[in-house]
């Protein structure tokens, strides 16, 4: 069974930085693209992030790039997300999803619970 | 950025009413569309991917289709745990973008 599992969120300062951790199982981890994905009420389901099977590729919203980074230990079949310099427009629930490309269209066919991150003094 | 728009917003239905949301892409981009299904306090689930397939497990009352820029998501005959939100998402390239929802009530 597929599984994802993210933790790290947290309450942080404006201008303070969280690390979010997500665990995955029951798949073999490098054949697999990883992202992240954020929800916010007022802005719907915002994508984050993605690292390629390798981790030799990454892909970054606009609105992140600079700031945060993503990474994956195979070793530990865990992705990370990075995030510096936070401010109050990067409170969100952040979601860990495995990304599907077969039939050449990337989806994100696995997810995790989610993990709330709150920047605020 | 390739941009999602989605209509209605927010649809009220019935159980066993034929519910049609359509998404709508900023510029062509083949079949390569997803539609996934939220409920309040869950992660998004994945319904349809590549415009018209259904992913494992989904119900054979959800169906996808359409090309280019416009494609629907159809649920034909509602069932009560199908009230929820439902989102497109372009899988053509990156950046990944999603439609902004919509809210299917009673």
């Amino acid at each position: 069974e597929v599984q994802v599992l993210e933790s790290g969120g947290g309450l942080v300062e404006p201008g303070g930085s969280l690390r979010l951790s997500c665990v995955a199982s029951g798949f073999i981890f490098p054949s697999y693209a990883m992202s992240w994905v954020r929800q916010t009420p007022g802005k719907g389901l915002e994508w984050v992030a993605t690292i390629s099977g390798s981790g030799e590729k990454t892909y970054y919203a606009d609105s992140v790039k600079g700031r945060f980074t993503i990474s994956r230990d195979t070793s530990k079949n865990t992705v990370y997300l990075q995030m510096n310099s936070l401010t109050a427009e990067d409170t969100a629930i952040f979601y860990c999803a495995r990304i599907n490309s077969t039939s050449e269209v990337l989806r994100c066919d696995y997810w995790g619970q989610g993990t709330q991150v709150t920047v605020s003094s | 950025d390739i941009q999602l728009t989605q209509s209605p917003s927010f649809l009220s239905a019935s159980v066993g009413d034929r519910v049609t949301i359509t998404c709508r892409a900023s510029q062509g981009i083949n079949s390569h569309v997803a539609w996934y299904q939220q409920k309040p306090g869950k992660a998004p689930k994945l319904l349809v991917f590549a415009a018209s397939t259904l992913q494992s497990g989904v119900p054979s009352r959800f169906s996808g289709s359409g090309s280019g820029t416009e494609f629907t998501l159809t649920i034909s005959r509602l069932q009560s745990e199908d009230f929820a939100t439902y989102y497109c998402q372009q899988g053509e390239s990156y950046p990944l973008t999603f439609g902004p929802g919509t809210r299917v009530e009673i």
